[in-house]
């Protein structure tokens, strides 16, 4: 099945700063790759996500990156304010379907204000 | 649409006891999950159904897990017997489509 790394498990950036979470997973038919973030004591929510027929995906301060050739994705929020402080889930998988995705362990991001 | 229900929010338990987790779907949806969140591993898909039918039970941990879907607008996680192990926020979810709409969440401790 699908394995699912990310990195780092926790971060900190000064308000403002741009903040970076890295992914690999090991299923090469994977083709949808969501990230959720989930605030404290809160449900995940679905914030972005990508195909793999993309490999750049942009809404606002939020981008995603993918290399399918290296299995790597990447979440790229900028000009950071406090309420992106939150633990954020990158997730992969859609080789059966859509639904079905095999989570990362999650990023906790804190940003300083 | 209130969005995805899940009852109880919080569950409190004796080791060995029946526990049963319930959730209701967001209208319309045909895919239903329960995940279970802990510290060291995430969020772990433990079984999703398709048309109320179970469709990949694999994440299920033991035969002490079951599921059930009598209908669109209601599926229930049962534990049985419930062991401190087992002590963890358990998530429902639902979708249409690729995005998957959670439930609060029941936070279950077993003591």
């Amino acid at each position: 099945g699908e394995n699912v790394e990310q990195h780092p498990s926790t971060l900190s950036v000064q308000e403002g700063d741009s903040a970076v979470i890295k992914c690999t997973y090991s299923d090469s038919a994977s083709n949808y790759f969501p990230w959720y973030k989930q605030e404290l004591g809160k449900r995940p929510q679905l914030i972005i996500d990508i195909r793999s027929n993309v490999g750049e995906k942009k809404d606002q301060r939020i981008a995603v990156t993918l290399n399918k050739t290296a299995k790597h994705f990447s979440l790229h929020i900028t000009e950071t304010q406090p309420e992106d402080s939150a633990v954020y889930f990158c997730a992969a998988g859609g080789s059966g379907g859509y639904q079905k995705v095999t989570f990362g362990i999650g990023t906790k991001l804190q940003v300083i204000p | 649409d209130a969005g995805v229900i899940q009852s109880p929010r919080h569950e409190v338990t004796e080791m060995g006891q029946e526990v049963t987790l319930r959730c209701k779907p967001i209208s319309g949806h045909d895919y239903l999950f329960w995940y279970r969140q802990t510290m060291m591993r995430g969020l772990e898909l433990l079984i999703y159904f398709n048309n109320n039918v179970p469709i990949d039970d694999s994440g299920m941990p033991e035969d002490r897990f079951s599921a059930k879907m009598p209908n669109a607008s209601f599926s229930t996680l049962k534990i049985q017997p419930s062991e401190p192990r087992d002590s963890a926020v358990y998530f429902c979810a639902s979708s249409t489509g690729p995005e998957a709409f959670f439930g609060q969440g029941t936070r279950l401790t077993v003591v």
